[in-house]
């Protein structure tokens, strides 16, 4: 069955960069795109980016400069890297696919937190 | 960039009651996508391209709209739908989400 698992570090500190990974199970990454969102504590959902199935990427333009998302398609890995990191980049952060539909898949999320 | 706008962003609904959560595009959109999310836990897909249920969601759900207007209505509200909804467009990038309506239980 398709899972998505989110791992990375749950502390950084300011200006330093975020590295999570996300391991799909249950299809390949050639065939289907990953999208990574995120969710501020306490506040909504927000794009961040996506993998397409066929390497290319998209990202929102309010993070563009800092992002950049890549994968290991033998590893059925999905990268992000988040640089300059602030408080306000502090909540958790998902990995989602589109499998049948649109974010059918998300993973358990993992919390980030941004302080010295 | 698509802003949606959702409303209401809080509302109590009676169990039985009717509810309805709109939302609302700035441009027009092919599609709308809705969420469920309760405290602490991953969102789930709740309604895909407009008006089709995920699976697992209940028939009183349901989903309609075109254009820049969209709404997800429940048709007689149970305690277990307490939760806030998000819609999503993916009509162009970057996608976006509504700011969320949380539902809560009279």
């Amino acid at each position: 069955q398709v899972q998505l698992t989110e791992s990375g570090p749950g502390l950084v500190h300011p200006s330093e960069t975020l590295s999570l990974t996300c391991t799909v199970s249950g299809f390949s990454l050639t065939g289907y795109s990953v999208y990574w969102v995120r969710q501020p504590s306490g506040k909504g959902l927000e794009w961040m980016g996506r993998m397409r199935y066929n390497g290319d990427t998209s990202y929102n333009s309010a993070l563009k400069s800092r992002l950049s998302i890549s994968r290991d398609t033998s590893k059925n890995q999905v990268f992000l890297k988040m640089n300059s990191l602030q408080t306000d980049d502090t909540g958790t952060y998902y990995c989602t696919s589109r499998y049948n539909y649109y974010f059918d898949y998300w993973g358990q999320g993992v919390m980030v937190t941004v302080s010295s | 960039e698509i802003v949606l706008t959702q409303s209401p962003t809080t509302m109590a609904a009676s169990p039985g009651e009717k509810v309805t959560i709109t939302c609302r595009a700035s441009s027009s959109v092919s599609y709308m996508h809705w969420f469920q999310q309760k405290s602490g836990t991953s969102p789930k897909p709740w309604i895909y391209d407009t008006s089709k249920l995920a699976s697992g969601v209940p028939d009183r759900f349901s989903g309609s709209g075109s254009g820049t207007s969209y709404s997800l209505t429940i048709s007689s509200m149970e305690a277990e739908d307490a939760a806030t909804y998000y819609c999503l467009q993916r009509s162009s990038y970057p996608l976006t989400f509504g700011s969320g309506t949380k539902l809560e239980i009279k």
